[in-house]
């Protein structure tokens, strides 16, 4: 089974700390999500990396960094932690298809739950 | 990328065929159709992919038209563990188009004894 690991599943931290938040898949996947999920909102990408180094930004990018230095891992950064920003955040990951082929679906981790005090 | 629209929430009772209904007027030709569920607390799974016609697995049945300007899952004799929200999106192509998924605002369902 794939499986897709966040570092923590609670975390508090305080306004204005830089927070990393990681992720690491186990099936060689290309492409790998953060998404934030508030109550009202649905999930809401943050950004999205297709190969390592490469990123895209989603909808909500503003005050956050990506970075894949290795094909597993994929961290979000929050270079300033701010109120606005304590949410439920996910990390998911898929495999690009082949030639002629599809992508398949993303398979999510557990989530991250952050609180910024 | 295509954007959907689906019912905020709907209600059912145990035992019911509960169909959800998703508009992606602007799908393209290379755009898949993918259901996702999510229970509270936890990452959204996924429950079933089309491109047209009907698809069924062991979960539900993904109804497309010809024109696949909608679909609609079906989830045939709900229980209470069936109480999720469910994501319709269209897209993740192509390899060579990218993997962007775009997740709307979902359907909440709520199954009642």
């Amino acid at each position: 089974d794939v499986k897709v690991t966040q570092s923590s599943r609670y975390l508090v931290k305080r306004t204005g700390e830089k927070v990393f938040l990681e992720c690491v898949q186990d099936m060689d996947h290309e492409n790998m999500f953060w998404y934030r999920q508030d109550p009202g909102l649905g999930l809401r990408l943050i950004y999205f990396s297709y190969d390592v180094k490469m990123k895209e930004k989603g909808d909500i990018p503003e005050g956050y960094s990506v970075s894949r230095e290795k094909k597993e891992r994929f961290s979000l950064i929050l270079e300033s932690a701010s109120t606005n920003q304590t949410s439920m955040y996910l990390c998911a990951s898929s495999l690009t298809g082949r030639q002629g082929t599809r992508n398949t679906e993303a398979f999510f981790g557990q989530g991250t739950r952050l609180t910024v005090v | 990328l295509a954007k959907t629209t689906q019912p905020i929430s709907m209600d059912s009772y145990e035992g019911q065929e509960v169909n959800i209904t998703c508009s992606h007027n602007n799908i393209a030709t290379n755009d898949y159709i993918t259901w996702y569920q999510q229970f509270p607390s936890q990452g959204p799974r996924f429950i079933i992919q089309g491109y047209k016609t009907k698809v069924t697995n062991e979960v539900a049945s993904l109804f497309i038209p010809a024109d696949r300007k909608s679909s609609t899952l079906s989830l045939p004799r709900v229980s209470l563990s069936d109480t999720a929200v469910y994501y319709c999106l269209v897209g993740a192509g192509f390899y060579n188009q990218g993997g962007k998924l775009i997740f709307g605002q979902g359907t909440e369902l709520s199954v009642k004894p």
